[in-house]
């Protein structure tokens, strides 16, 4: 089956500083969508991007899919971006998610 | 508001009950899913429905019950085969499958005693 696998698995920053984390995917998918999972364990959609560029913010993404990677880029951090970041792939012709690992963000204030 | 609905927050289980999550949307969405997450880790697919009175099962299905009833409604019953059944179960759900934005409720913390 498809593989994700989010790097880097810890990471943390200091407020103000920029960070970029990256979902890469080990085969086709028709969908990739980047979650901020917030420390009372609920997932927040940041994008739903299975190509190209977005921002929202502070917050982008851009999606390679014929290289099989996302990145999630968030600048100018804040304490409220600390929590766990989730990519999940959509496997084409099914209704099944496949997530990655996470990221675990801490931003210090 | 629209949105997605679980409950209880907190459920505590003694071994061997079987216990039931509810799981509700007013989102209109045809497909619904139950997720498992341990500490720590990922979120791991139980079962998933997309359409009323089908559902199909996911990676860890072994030890789980759902059913589809109503369009708006995804129950999941816990039932006493499932060997470590202590995790957060999140529910989920989307208007078209994987060409859509998956939306999560606020999960469901189970312990078992």
């Amino acid at each position: 089956g498809i593989q994700v696998e989010q790097s880097p698995p810890d990471l943390i920053l200091q407020e103000g500083a920029n960070s970029t984390l990256r979902c890469n995917f080990s085969d086709s998918v028709n969908n990739l969508q980047w979650f901020h999972q917030n420390p009372w364990g609920q997932l927040i959609n940041l994008f739903y991007i299975p190509s190209g560029t977005k921002q929202n913010g502070r917050l982008s993404a851009t999606t390679v899919a014929t290289e099989r990677y996302s990145l999630l880029y968030i600048s100018s951090s804040q304490t409220t971006d600390s929590g766990v970041y989730f990519c999940a792939v959509g496997i084409a012709g099914t209704y099944k998610y496949i997530f990655g690992t996470g990221t675990r963000l801490k931003v210090l204030a | 508001d629209g949105g997605i609905t679980q409950s209880p927050k907190y459920l505590f289980r003694k071994e061997g009950q079987n216990v039931t999550l509810s799981c509700e949307q007013n989102l209109n969405h045809d497909a619904m899913y139950w997720y498992r997450q341990d500490p720590g880790q990922g979120l791991r697919l139980i079962y998933y429905s997309q359409i009323v009175n089908d559902f199909q099962k996911g990676d860890i299905a072994e030890g789980y019950s759902v059913s589809r009833e109503k369009k708006e409604s995804f129950p999941l019953t816990v039932t006493s085969a499932q060997k470590n059944p202590t995790a957060f179960y999140l529910c989920a759900s989307n208007g078209r499958g994987t060409a859509d934005t998956q939306y999560f409720g606020p999960g469901t913390r189970l312990t078992v005693l």
